[in-house]
């Protein structure tokens, strides 16, 4: 199989504090996760590029230093919301590629990020 | 850069009716192509996918879709849509990056079906 879990699915947070999400691939190595934002009845936008070991690549207009990546493991990359506002309030899930399978991409969940 | 067109941002049919939902790209070589479906509040379920080979795919619920390179179309079809098929439906095109696949997504297809 190929399950991506993430959590929390849902978060609310106060306005200027930090939230972490974490992705989990649970029963396969990834070496490449990929965040997307989706606002309301928007689509999905890719963030960014979470490379296993390495810096992650941010898409133009995605604030680095306010969303950090940190991906330490073949199994588990973070995303942290950093001083998060009303207007980061959004929908965010991952997805994971294996190692042997890059062509596929297992998502998550999805988090449901709400701040007040 | 890759890119994904879905014409229709809304579209209703009655229930046992068929669909389409129409799906063009953009993409320098050969893609991999998804699409995914989304109920309110929830994540994404893939439908189908292709990648190769045959360009009619099957795929889950009574969907295909049908690969046309000639006009960069993926189009997803069912014979007769149940009540059940109403969600947001999103067509994506894929970008081997690194050890994954990154994925550009249209903006979406809301399928509202009538009783």
């Amino acid at each position: 199989g190929a399950v991506v879990s993430q959590h929390p699915s849902r978060v609310i947070c106060k306005s200027g504090t930090s939230v972490k999400i974490e992705c989990r691939s649970l029963d396969f190595q990834a070496t490449t996760m990929f965040w997307y934002r989706q606002f309301p009845k928007q689509s999905l936008m890719l963030m960014a590029t979470s490379n296993e070991g390495s810096k992650a690549t941010y898409e133009q207009g995605v604030e680095k230093d306010k969303f950090l990546i940190n991906h330490a493991s073949l199994t588990l990359s973070t995303l942290t919301v950093t001083s998060a506002h009303p207007e980061d309030s959004s929908f965010y899930i991952c997805s994971a590629s294996r190692v042997d399978l890059a062509t596929e991409a297992f998502f998550g969940q999805g988090t449901r990020l709400t701040v007040v | 850069a890759q890119s994904v067109t879905q014409p229709d941002i809304h579209i209703t049919v009655s229930e046992g009716a068929s669909l389409e939902l129409r799906c063009n790209y953009s993409y320098g070589a050969t893609p991999y192509l998804f699409w995914y479906v989304q109920s309110p509040g929830q994540g994404l379920q893939l439908l189908l996918k292709y990648f190769s080979g045959d360009t009619l795919v099957q795929g889950i619920k009574g969907f295909e879709a049908e690969f046309k390179r000639s006009q960069s179309s993926f189009n997803l079809r069912k014979p007769s849509v149940h009540w059940s098929d109403a969600a947001e439906y999103f067509c994506a095109v894929g970008g081997l990056t690194g050890g994954g696949n990154k994925l550009t997504f249209g903006t979406g297809t809301q399928l509202k079906v009538e009783l």
